[in-house]
Order: C-alpha cells, then structure tokens, then sequence
C-alpha cells in the first residue's frame, strides 16, 4: 500500500518567516494530495489540495507544489503568523478497485512566534 | 449546509457498555468515512462508505460496526470496547471519493474506562 513520510515532525518560525514541510509518497498510482491544519481540539481543516496533473497551487500565502518524478510534495507558507501555528498533515490518495482512501504523513508541528 | 456534524462530542463509556456514534452531512455527499485518531498521531481510516455501501474496512475489530441509513447518516456503534479504543474518532465527507476535496467533522473524544 501507500506510505506518506512527512517532514519535519516540529518546526519553529519566527512571525512573518517562511515554513516549509515536505512529503515524500511511495506509490506512483496516487493522483491527489491534500494538506490539512489541525488546530488544538479541533478538526482537520483542508488549506490546499494538489492533483497529479499540476505542478503548483497557490492561495494567498499558501503554496503546494508536487514533482511526481520524485514523488514528493512540499507545502509553502510565507509570510507566517501566530495564528499559522498547528500540526499540519499531508496526504495522499491511491485509487484501486475497492475504492479509493487517503494516506497521511505523520504530521508537521509549526509553531509561529510573535 | 457546508459542514458535517458528529454527536455526541465527548463519550465515556464501560467496557460493558454499547453505544453509538453519529455523523451527519447535507452536502449531497455519496462518500463517508470515519478516522481514529489517537493524540499526536494522523487520522486513521476505520472505514468506507460509498453510495451508503461499506467499501473499504481497514481490518478493524468487531467490536465496532459501522451503519449508513442513508447518504447523509452515518452511525459508528461500539460494543466491549477496551481502554485502548480511547481516541477521537473523526467522521469524513467527500462529494464521491477522496480524490476529491474530505470534509471532517468535529470529532468525539472517546474515553473508555
């Protein structure tokens, strides 16, 4: 099956730094990757998405961008702020007939100081 | 209604007990999941439904049992649970499969005792 490795596991920026973490997938077949911000107590909330066939999405200070050669996939975030702070999971979808399902890294702890 | 919706939020429960968990979405969504999360951990994918059938089971014990009434409900019951079950257990939603866009709900933070 598919295998997500996500790093690194804590990452500590100071406000208005850029943060970036990165995810390797092992399965060539996985087609879309989405990235998730859990906050503290709260729902995985999806900040951006990326499918096999773009290279890169932004959305404002958010940017993902995926090299299927290499099967990696990176989330960007400029401009960082307090409000930024969370663990941030990556994740990948592997279709076969069964249906399909998401993998997740192990998640990205950021942490934003003022 | 843009959001999935999951009851109760908190649950503590006896090793003896039955009880269940419920989900709702009213986004027309045909695929519904539920996730385990333990504290610091990703969410671990339980179970699948597409078009109100059970499509992918993650070899996850008996003692939970997923339902789907319909294509907005779906319930998650739990019998003889062990300590170890304690988790927040995360309900999904996606328009057909997760290679579109999954909407969690808010969880419930199991505590078996």
């Amino acid at each position: 099956g598919e295998n997500v490795e996500q790093h690194p596991s804590t990452l500590s920026v100071q406000e208005g730094d850029s943060a970036v973490i990165k995810c390797t997938y092992s399965d060539s077949a996985s087609n879309y990757f989405p990235w998730y911000k859990q906050e503290l107590g709260k729902r995985p909330q999806l900040i951006i998405d990326i499918r096999s066939n773009v290279g890169e999405k932004k959305d404002q200070r958010i940017a993902v961008t995926l090299n299927k050669t290499a099967k990696h996939f990176s989330l960007h975030i400029t401009e960082t702020q307090p409000e930024d702070s969370a663990v941030y999971f990556c994740a990948a979808s592997i279709s076969d007939n069964a249906g399909n399902m998401l993998t997740f890294g192990g998640g990205t702890r950021l942490m934003v100081k003022p | 209604d843009t959001e999935v919706t999951q009851t109760p939020k908190h649950l503590v429960m006896g090793m003896t007990n039955k009880k269940s968990l419920k989900c709702e979405q009213h986004m027309g969504h045909r695929a519904m999941y539920w996730y385990k999360q333990k504290a610091k951990k990703p969410p671990e994918l339980m179970f699948v439904y597409s078009y109100e059938k059970l499509s992918i089971n993650e070899s996850v014990p008996s003692r939970f049992s997923p339902e789907c009434p319909n294509s907005s409900l779906l319930n998650l019951h739990l019998h003889a649970l062990q300590p170890e079950d304690s988790a927040l257990y995360l309900c999904a939603s996606s328009l057909d499969s997760p290679s579109y866009e999954q909407y969690f709900g808010p969880g419930t933070r199991l505590t078996v005792t």
